[in-house]
């Protein structure tokens, strides 16, 4: 069955610094998808990115970058310069195969609390 | 109107009432999905639509009935709820071919059943 763990339930940093947030994921499928949520105090799950698993090269979007690494079945998320609206719970997550061609069945982890004090 | 909304953002309500939550999706997207969220619990996905078909359904308690008119709309109709199921019910949508499409996710609803 798939698994995703995040083992830091929360972090707390001081503005500037940087910080990583882990996800270690369990699956039998050879393709698979990953993904990072960031969940704000309004709720919503805003999507931040998507890697697929033949797809291990890593990513940076501004101040966030993404390390996937198969051998170690982790999704690591890095914010370089942390700010304080960076402060939410953040969510890593791995698409299940549906037994329906198209709905994709995510599987969360347990999130992680970030907070970036000023 | 822009994403994924939901109505209304808060609910209160007694364990013999009858609410339905709301949620729509101005993405064109034709696949839908209600998760709960708990304290300290992951997101538990509900119900998954695909093309107005109820194709998941995840042994949740018939008290929780969803429906979906159509690719826009999806409810989720509650009745006779237990104090345990108050959360906050996220609704999402994406488009369907492949795993590889993220879900888009709507503010919530944050139900207190008293």
């Amino acid at each position: 069955a798939q698994k995703v763990t995040q083992a830091q339930t929360e972090i707390s940093v001081v503005e500037k610094e940087d910080v990583t947030l882990d996800c270690v994921y369990e699956t039998r499928d050879t393709t698979y998808y990953l993904f990072w949520y960031k969940q704000p105090p309004s709720g919503e799950l805003v999507f931040l990115i998507r890697r697929n698993s033949f797809d291990e090269q890593n990513e940076i979007s501004g101040r966030y970058s993404w390390n996937f690494q198969k051998s170690t079945s982790s999704f690591n998320f890095t914010i370089t310069a942390s700010q304080v609206v960076d402060s939410a719970v953040y969510f890593c997550a791995l698409s299940e195969e549906s037994p329906t061609q198209g709905a994709q069945k995510l599987v969360f982890g347990q999130g992680t609390r970030l907070t970036i004090n000023p | 109107e822009t994403g994924v909304t939901q109505t209304p953002r808060h609910l209160v309500m007694g364990m013999t009432n009858k609410k339905s939550l709301k949620c729509e999706q101005h993405l064109g997207h034709n696949a839908m999905y209600w998760y709960k969220q708990s304290a300290k619990k992951p997101l538990e996905l509900m119900f998954v639509y695909s093309l107005e078909e109820r194709v998941e359904n995840n042994s949740v308690p018939s008290r929780f009935s969803p429906e979906c008119p159509n690719s826009s709309h999806l409810f989720l109709h509650l009745h006779t709820l237990q104090p345990e199921d108050s959360a906050l019910y996220l609704c999402a949508s994406s488009q369907e071919g492949g795993a590889s499409y993220e879900q888009y996710f709507g503010p919530g609803t944050r139900l207190t059943v008293t």
